[in-house]
């Protein structure tokens, strides 16, 4: 059974950094075709993709939060980690991973999705 | 603005069919990359529905459908029960962008 779960600050002040850690189990992330991503949703609004690291360590962002994205993967402590520099308070979001399926690299879907992690960026 | 566009609410009475159009472009489901479906119902986080266009995973439903041509695709749900009201994202690939969501579509059950 694959789980996910977030776990980080649920409290931020603007211009600093935020550093989010996904604690897995149920797979390795070192077979072909798994990845792990991370999604953020504002509140009452879209989910929105942030970026995905694969088994082989390949990674991709989203290109307009590229520059204060970065993902990293530990596959013996099993955890993935993201890091956005530069907090605003348009960050306010819950921020989700998610277990991804490489079925066609680098195309994927998420079939497994942890409960979320709620951030507020505020002085 | 979303990169794949949805229609922001669908509504229909119990046992009625509804369908969620999700369109793109040539640099992601017109480049004939895979589209799939994710419902979250409140306060949950998003379960995937439908994967590749077409395939539901294991537990799903087969009320629920999905389908794809040219730059769109589509989510159907037939037979709607009060237990389908969520919002719905359609996610695809898109050569540029990588992941991408559409703007979700909230379904009602009348």
């Amino acid at each position: 059974q694959v789980t996910l779960k977030e776990s980080g600050p649920t409290l931020v002040k603007p211009t600093q950094s935020l550093t989010l850690t996904c604690t897995f189990s149920g797979f390795s992330l070192t077979s072909s075709g798994e990845g792990v991503a991370w999604i953020r949703q504002p509140p009452g609004k879209a989910l929105e993709w942030l970026t995905v690291i694969y088994w082989d360590g390949d990674d991709r962002y989203s290109p307009s939060l590229r520059s204060r994205l970065t993902i990293t993967k530990d596959t013996a402590k099993k955890q993935v980690v993201l890091t956005m520099t530069n907090m605003d308070p348009l960050d306010t979001a819950t921020y989700y991973c998610a277990h991804t399926v490489v079925f066609w690299h680098p195309q994927f879907y998420m079939d497994s999705w942890g409960q979320g992690t709620p951030v507020t960026v505020s002085s | 603005q979303s990169v794949l566009t949805q229609p922001p609410s669908v509504s229909g009475a119990p046992g009625q069919s509804i369908t969620i159009s999700c369109t793109g472009d040539r640099s992601n489901i017109g480049a004939g990359n895979d589209v799939h479906w994710y419902q979250q119902l409140p306060g949950t986080a998003p379960k995937l529905v439908i994967y590749r266009n077409i395939n539901r995973p294991s537990g799903v439903p087969d009320r629920f459908s999905g389908s794809q041509a040219g730059i769109s695709a589509s989510l159907a749900i037939t037979g709607l029960r009060p237990e389908d009201e969520a919002d719905y994202y359609c996610q695809s690939y898109d050569r540029s962008l990588s992941g991408v969501f559409g703007g979700g579509t909230k379904v009602t059950v009348l």
